[in-house]
């Protein structure tokens, strides 16, 4: 099956700081998903992007399908911004259920 | 639209115990999804449907899971009889025919 990487695992971050999450993947995808699971353990799509770049609000994500990554922006990060973002993309060709990378633990500080 | 609903929200059972958990999916998706999500493992499929047809079942653990989908608005997932490893939290997710999946607010299951 196709294998996630997420980097960094942790990352701390001063209210108002940008940062830059990383997801690799090990074949070609068709689908890829970026999700924010908040502390209260939902689930929050933030972005469908299997190819190019999307932006909502302080949020943007890019996804370079050619060289296996997707990136994942939080600009004037915000309290609320903490919890643990995955990346997501289909278990193997033709499967269409997701497999997740083990994630990125945002907390960003007052 | 409501999202994807699930029920009950806790569950806290004794080992043994048979647990049912509900999943109702987004009306007009045709597949639909468990995972489940442990410290451990992290989020890892369990099962998933298309147009009410298990398709993938490779992810479930053992005989002692079940699931079940008998019309397009509706399934479950059952352990019987649940262990105290079993205790996690437990997604329904649901799509239509584009490739986003939407995910239900989770059940998290205590087995003691």
């Amino acid at each position: 099956g196709i294998q996630v990487e997420q980097s960094p695992p942790d990352l701390i971050l001063q209210e108002g700081a940008n940062s830059t999450l990383r997801c690799n993947f090990s074949d070609s995808v068709n689908n890829l998903q970026w999700f924010h699971q908040n502390p209260w353990g939902q689930l929050i799509n933030l972005f469908y992007i299997p190819s190019g770049t999307k932006q909502n609000g302080r949020l943007s994500a890019t996804t370079v399908a050619t060289e296996r990554y997707s990136l994942l922006y939080i600009s004037s990060s915000q309290t609320t911004d903490s919890g643990v973002y995955f990346c997501a993309v289909p278990m193997d060709t033709g499967r269409r259920a997701l497999t997740f990378g083990s994630g990125t633990r945002l907390q960003v500080q007052p | 639209d409501a999202g994807v609903i699930q029920s009950p929200r806790h569950e806290v059972t004794e080992m043994g115990q048979e647990v049912t958990l509900r999943c109702k999916p987004i009306s007009g998706h045709n597949s639909l999804f468990w995972y489940r999500q442990t410290m451990m493992r992290g989020l890892e499929l369990l099962i998933y449907f298309n147009n009410n047809v298990p398709i993938d079942d490779s992810g479930m653990p053992e005989d002692r899971f079940s699931a079940k989908m008998p019309n397009a608005s509706f399934s479950t997932l059952k352990i019987q009889p649940s262990e105290p490893r079993d205790s996690a939290v437990y997604f329904c997710a649901s799509r239509r025919n584009k490739n986003i999946q939407y995910f239900g607010a989770g059940t998290r299951l205590s087995v003691l």
